[in-house]
C-alpha cells in the first residue's frame, strides 16, 4: 500500500530554520497536511492543502510542494516548537489517506 | 467551538470486537463540512489513519484494516462510531477520533485501548 517517507529526525538550534521533508508518489495529486504533536498531546493541523495555513497557526510554520516532494519549514525555530511532526495525504486515487512515519524535531 | 470526545471499554480480550464511539458537540456532524476519522498510535509510534466518514458520506478505510474496519454513523445522536474485529496485542493504542474541514481540524482527547486476556 501507499507510503509517505520522513526522515526520523531533525535539530536545530533557536533561531534557525528547520526544514521537514515527505516523500511520496501521489504527492503531486493529492493535497499534503501537515501536523504538529507535542508530548502527551493531541495533534494539531498546522498546514493544509499543502502550503495553506490555519489562522491560529503562527507565521513561521510554511509549506511547500516540489512535485514528489512536499515540505514543512519552520523558521526562527523556537523552543515550543520541539514536536513530532506529521504529513498526510491519500493515494493516487484518494480511497484511502496515510501518515508518514513523523519527524521529532530537536531544538538543541 | 467544535469538541469531540472519544468513549468506549480500556480494555479488550484478544479475538473479541473493538467499539469506539466519538460524540460531537457544538456542530453538526451531518453538516457536510468535515470528514471525520478515526486515527490510533501505538505507545512510542506513530500515527496511523484507520478510517474515515468522508464529506459526501461515504467511508474510507486503510488497505491494511479494511477487512476488520467498520465506521459508521448516528446522526440522531451526532456521533460516529468505530469497530474492529478480531483484535490482537498489536491493536493495542490511542484511538483518536477527529474531523478536518478546510482550516479547521478538531481531535477528541484520544482513549487508550488495551488488547489482553
Amino acid at each position: 500500500s501507499y507510503e509517505l517517507t520522513q526522515p526520523p529526525s531533525v535539530s536545530v538550534s533557536p533561531g534557525q530554520t528547520a526544514r521537514i521533508t515527505c516523500s511520496g508518489d501521489a504527492l503531486p495529486k493529492q493535497y499534503t497536511y501537515w501536523y504538529q504533536q507535542r508530548s502527551g498531546q493531541a495533534p494539531v493541523m498546522i498546514i493544509y492543502k499543502d502550503t495553506e495555513r490555519p489562522s491560529r497557526i503562527p507565521e513561521r510554520f510554511s509549506g511547500s510542494n516540489s512535485g514528489t516532494t512536499v515540505t514543512l519549514t519552520i523558521s526562527g525555530v523556537q523552543a515550543e516548537d520541539e514536536a513530532d511532526y506529521y504529513c498526510q495525504s491519500a493515494d493516487s486515487t484518494g480511497s484511502y489517506e496515510v501518515f508518514g512515519g513523523g519527524t521529532k524535531l530537536t531544538v538543541l | 467551538q467544535v469538541q469531540l470526545q472519544e468513549s468506549g471499554p480500556g480494555l479488550v480480550k484478544p479475538s473479541q470486537t473493538l467499539s469506539l464511539t466519538c460524540t460531537v458537540s457544538g456542530g453538526s456532524i451531518s453538516n457536510g463540512r468535515y470528514s471525520w476519522s478515526w486515527i490510533r498510535q501505538p505507545a512510542g509510534g506513530g500515527l496511523e489513519w484507520i478510517g474515515r466518514l468522508s464529506t459526501s458520506g461515504n467511508t474510507n478505510y486503510s488497505p491494511s484494516l479494511k477487512s476488520r474496519v467498520t465506521i459508521s454513523v448516528d446522526t440522531s445522536k451526532n456521533q460516529f462510531s468505530l469497530e474492529l474485529t478480531s483484535v490482537t496485542a498489536a491493536d493495542t493504542a490511542v484511538y483518536y477520533c477527529a474531523g478536518r474541514g478546510g482550516p479547521f481540524d478538531y481531535w477528541g482527547q484520544g482513549t487508550l485501548v488495551t488488547v489482553s486476556s
